[in-house]
């Protein structure tokens, strides 16, 4: 079965500093992995994802995250946070053998940004 | 549409009521799935329509819960004899491949 484990409720960050949003997964095989970001009374929109290739990968809004596979980890990061990025972040996985099945979700971190 | 469109955008019934959840998803795209998000929770899987397949019903809480796609485009989830434990946003998603999940904005229900 997969998993998604997102180990922080909550995550408190001084305006400027670096942020990282830590999620760990188990799947069978090879993962698809996402970043989804929630803002109040409204879906979830697509942060970045990983797929193949290059262990880190790119985002919006500046955001960045690193595969790491020994670890089973895919911890969300930034270098600088913005008040703006305060919200409910959602790490996801799909195992890439069992084709388009729904998205296993971990519970969510909220991000709470401090100017 | 450019977007997953969810309509209403909110919703709320009375406890024993039926109501209807409407999901339009990106033209084209060939699965859809339906979550539910409850107050702290995360998302939790419904359902799951891909093409012309029989969806994959495994993650509806009880019978009052249904859901149909029509032509393989529009969704609807239909939740019976509402309860008050139901209250919760019903999260629409469509996706063409393995890795182009675009959500709708939802539907908040409230059951009183």
């Amino acid at each position: 079965a997969q998993s998604v484990a997102q180990p922080e409720d909550q995550v408190n960050v001084a305006e400027g500093n670096p942020l990282t949003v830590k999620c760990t997964y188990s799947v069978s095989g090879n993962p698809y992995l996402f970043w989804y970001v929630q803002y109040p009374n409204r879906g979830l929109q697509f942060l970045l994802k990983y797929i193949t290739g290059d262990n880190l990968v790119k985002g919006s809004y500046g955001f960045e995250a690193e595969f790491n596979k020994s670890q089973t980890s895919f911890h969300l990061k930034k270098p600088s946070a913005l008040v703006s990025d305060s919200a409910l972040y959602f790490c996801a996985v799909r195992a890439s053998s069992s084709g388009n099945t729904p998205l296993v979700f971990g519970k969510g971190t909220r991000l709470s940004v401090i100017a | 549409g450019a977007g997953v469109s969810q309509s209403p955008s909110n919703k709320v019934t009375e406890k024993g009521k039926d109501v209807e959840l409407r999901c339009d998803p990106i033209s084209g795209h060939t699965a859809l799935y339906w979550y539910r998000q409850s107050l702290g929770q995360g998302l939790e899987f419904l359902i799951y329509f891909q093409g012309n397949s029989a969806p994959d019903k495994s993650g509806l809480p009880s019978d009052r819960f249904s859901a149909e796609r029509t032509g393989g485009s529009v969704s609807t989830l239909t939740i019976q004899r509402t309860q008050q434990e139901d209250s919760a946003v019903y999260l629409c998603a469509s996706s063409l491949d393995l890795g182009s999940d675009t959500f709708g904005s939802g539907t908040r229900l409230t059951v009183v």
